[in-house]
């Protein structure tokens, strides 16, 4: 596609559900990041891949998120037992990669709301 | 670790007037840094960018940066502000090195525009 897709835009979830944030990067850019942007805040890094490699999850607060990009494209951020904490919007951005930090294309957000 | 201070969290500039948006950011040799524009509702765009040479840096919608390195700083800057120019504003530092591409974002600077 054109740009980067996040998907679902919005989720509501109990406390205690597992939910499944799904990112599609721009087409051929080797590198994928997620971020957690909280009301008011600026984006704080969760985690990065150089293609389906995990190369830092220093970022992910706790052992109940998960993330993978399998094929080296489509990624999925999983949240295990939500928790009130979590509520925030979820930032997917791409870029182009080859071993230079570069401009990171974002998508529009993922928002979830934890009642 | 790397690290940027945006001081100022809300400004308000009347349109038509001068603006300077404050960045100060902590690495440890010559990093790249780049500005953000987030709209409400929307993803992050980037405004310009500083990888080496001229440290004056000219980016889109008549934004432009100035790198001093005496000073630990990277200060966005606009001669006439828009009405449209309202919304969050990010700095954000990445490594001058090969291989990973973390970058990591300000706080952010609230920007509303009077008329």
């Amino acid at each position: 596609g054109a740009g980067v897709s996040q998907s679902p835009r919005y989720k509501v979830a109990k406390r205690g559900q597992d939910v499944a944030l799904r990112c599609d990067p721009i087409s051929g850019h080797v590198s994928l990041f997620w971020y957690q942007q909280a009301l008011g805040q600026g984006p704080e890094f969760l985690t990065y891949f150089q293609n389906e490699a995990q190369l830092d999850k220093s970022g992910l607060p706790s052992d109940r998120f998960f993330a993978e990009r399998p094929e080296g494209s489509v990624s999925t951020l999983k949240i295990q037992r939500t928790q009130q904490e979590d509520s925030a919007v979820y930032l997917c951005a791409s870029s182009l990669g080859g071993g230079r930090t570069g401009e990171l294309f974002f998508g529009e957000g993922s928002r979830l709301t934890v009642l | 670790a790397q690290s940027v201070t945006q001081p100022d969290i809300h400004i308000t500039v009347s349109e038509g007037a001068s603006l300077e948006l404050r960045c100060n950011y902590s690495y440890g040799a010559t990093p790249y840094l780049f500005w953000y524009v987030q709209s409400p509702g929307q993803g992050l765009q980037l405004l310009l960018k500083y990888f080496s040479g001229d440290t004056l840096v000219q980016g889109i919608k008549g934004f432009e940066a100035e790198f001093k390195r005496s000073q630990s700083s990277f200060n966005l800057r606009k001669p006439s502000v828009h009405w449209s120019d309202a919304a969050e504003y990010f700095c954000a530092v990445g490594p001058n090195s090969g291989g990973y591409q973390k970058v990591t974002f300000g706080t952010g600077t609230k920007l509303q525009v009077i008329p």
